[in-house]
């Protein structure tokens, strides 16, 4: 398996413009995170799915944020209008169940300018 | 507040050495893991301890968990150049399925 899959890698944008995040579980696992990383605030969990339905998503910071899993095999994280406080690192990560070991993705390095 | 919160400190030793960060939280768990983080790539799982474990080995890690204390520590013996990373504990924040980390120890291991 190739492991948790993440577009794109590097992500510039202006501010106000649209982007979308991508996320490419591993087979067979059925939690998936969003995760943030910052200097100044670490690692946030945004968003998590179980089974494809969003379980808890306390983490998104504003409205502007959205998340969706239309099926087993595939996430996106959307950012409308982007911002530049929205700079950071995107990392999605799966597990099989809760509890258990998750798996990360190489991330998605934003840059709104 | 966030569940699993390490020490705040960046920690830089010499090759050979042993390394020991801690991490606190504040709440019941099911488990608590250990993640390790090389600069620009993702996390990558270390080990799990359960709840009701109290000490477990990975090849040169040792973790135990103190759940009266709502504490872990994460030694890595013999290190080396190649440990250089950045440490991560995560809880399970309570059991409610949410898998929350804390803010990471810095480790240099100088060769």
């Amino acid at each position: 398996d190739a492991g948790v899959i993440q577009s794109p890698r590097h992500e510039v944008t202006e501010m106000g413009q649209e982007v979308t995040l991508r996320c490419k579980p591993i087979s067979g696992h059925n939690s998936l995170f969003w995760y943030r990383q910052t200097m100044m605030r670490g690692l946030e969990l945004l968003i998590y799915f179980n089974n494809n339905v969003p379980i808890d998503d306390s983490g998104m910071p504003e409205d502007r944020f959205s998340a969706k899993m239309p099926n087993a095999s595939f996430s996106t994280l959307k950012i409308q209008p982007s911002e530049p406080r929205d700079s950071a690192v995107y990392f999605c990560a799966t597990s099989i169940g809760v509890w258990t070991e998750a798996f990360f993705g190489q991330g998605t390095r934003l840059t709104v300018v | 507040s966030q569940q699993g919160e390490e020490d705040p400190q960046a920690l830089s030793i010499q090759e050979g050495e042993n390394a020991t960060m801690n991490c606190s939280y504040k709440t019941s768990i099911n488990n608590l893991q250990w993640y390790r983080q090389n600069s620009g790539r993702g996390l990558v799982h270390l080990i799990l301890i359960r709840s009701n474990e109290r000490e477990k080995h990975s090849g040169r890690l040792r973790v135990t968990l103190d759940t009266s204390k709502k504490s872990s520590s994460l030694l890595i013996t013999a290190s080396r150049a190649a440990d250089t990373a950045s440490y991560f504990c995560a809880t399970d924040a309570g059991g409610n399925n949410r898998l929350a980390f804390g803010k990471g120890n810095q480790v240099v291991v100088i060769p």
